[in-house]
């Protein structure tokens, strides 16, 4: 069981980027996938939560209208995007897996970096 | 949202020592907390789900206790592999929020 993040990215101001968490190992649309942040110096931030099987999406209200997240459970992919970088979205970026009942993050991919530099 | 409040934010420790972590959260959670560890450059990992359950391959000498508003994670034997850093996380509601962390260092 594992989740696989794509690599490094670096980008300029204003840019867009999405950036992926493919699942495997289990079977993708049993469990829900969360994306947390991680800025330097700081602790662990939740983004929003997706339940792929029906795309359903929570978003925290930090979050909210600043990144979208969503799936493809044709190739058991999660994704998180956005449409304008911002140099304050510079952080490692956490997917992870947990069920729909027992909220605790039990699988995690191996984190994306993120950094927005003019 | 939920405020998480760890103490201590780090600790310096020798291997063999007892170690406790709290984390107070702003309002009760029943038991909806869980620990991870996290090292340099690593991605977090479970320790203790709905406070006190210990996760498949977690050694025993973590455990963690407490509902409501009061939670500890202890660590009762410190080993070498053990020092990171450790933080709670409520799952009562959304947004979940995360505790700001506790270094665990070598004395």
């Amino acid at each position: 069981v594992q989740l696989v993040q794509s690599g490094a990215e670096v980008k300029k101001p204003g840019e867009s980027l999405r950036i992926s968490c493919k699942g495997s190992g289990y079977s993708f649309t049993n469990y829900w996938i969360s994306w947390v942040r991680l800025m330097p110096g700081k602790g662990l931030e939740w983004m929003g939560r997706l339940e792929p099987s029906d795309s359903y999406i929570n978003y925290s209200p930090s979050f909210q209208g600043h990144v979208t997240i969503s799936p493809d459970k044709s190739i058991s992919t999660a994704y998180l995007q956005w449409s304008s970088l911002k140099a304050s979205d510079t952080a490692i970026y956490y997917c992870a897996r947990h069920s729909g009942t027992s909220w605790y993050m039990d699988v995690w991919g191996q984190g994306t970096t993120v950094t927005v530099s003019s | 949202d939920i405020q998480m409040t760890q103490s201590p934010s780090s600790l310096s420790a020798s291997v063999g020592d007892r170690v406790t972590i709290t984390c107070r959260t702003s309002q009760s959670i029943s038991n909806s907390l869980n620990w991870y560890q996290q090292k340099p450059g690593k991605a977090p990992k479970l320790l203790i789900y709905a406070a006190s359950n210990l996760q498949t391959g977690v050694p025993s000498r973590f455990s963690g206790s407490g509902s409501g508003t009061d939670f500890t994670l202890t660590i009762s034997s410190l080993q070498p592999d053990d020092f990171a850093t450790y933080c709670c996380h409520q799952t009562y509601i959304t947004p979940w929020t995360f505790g700001q962390g506790t270094k665990v260092e070598i004395k």
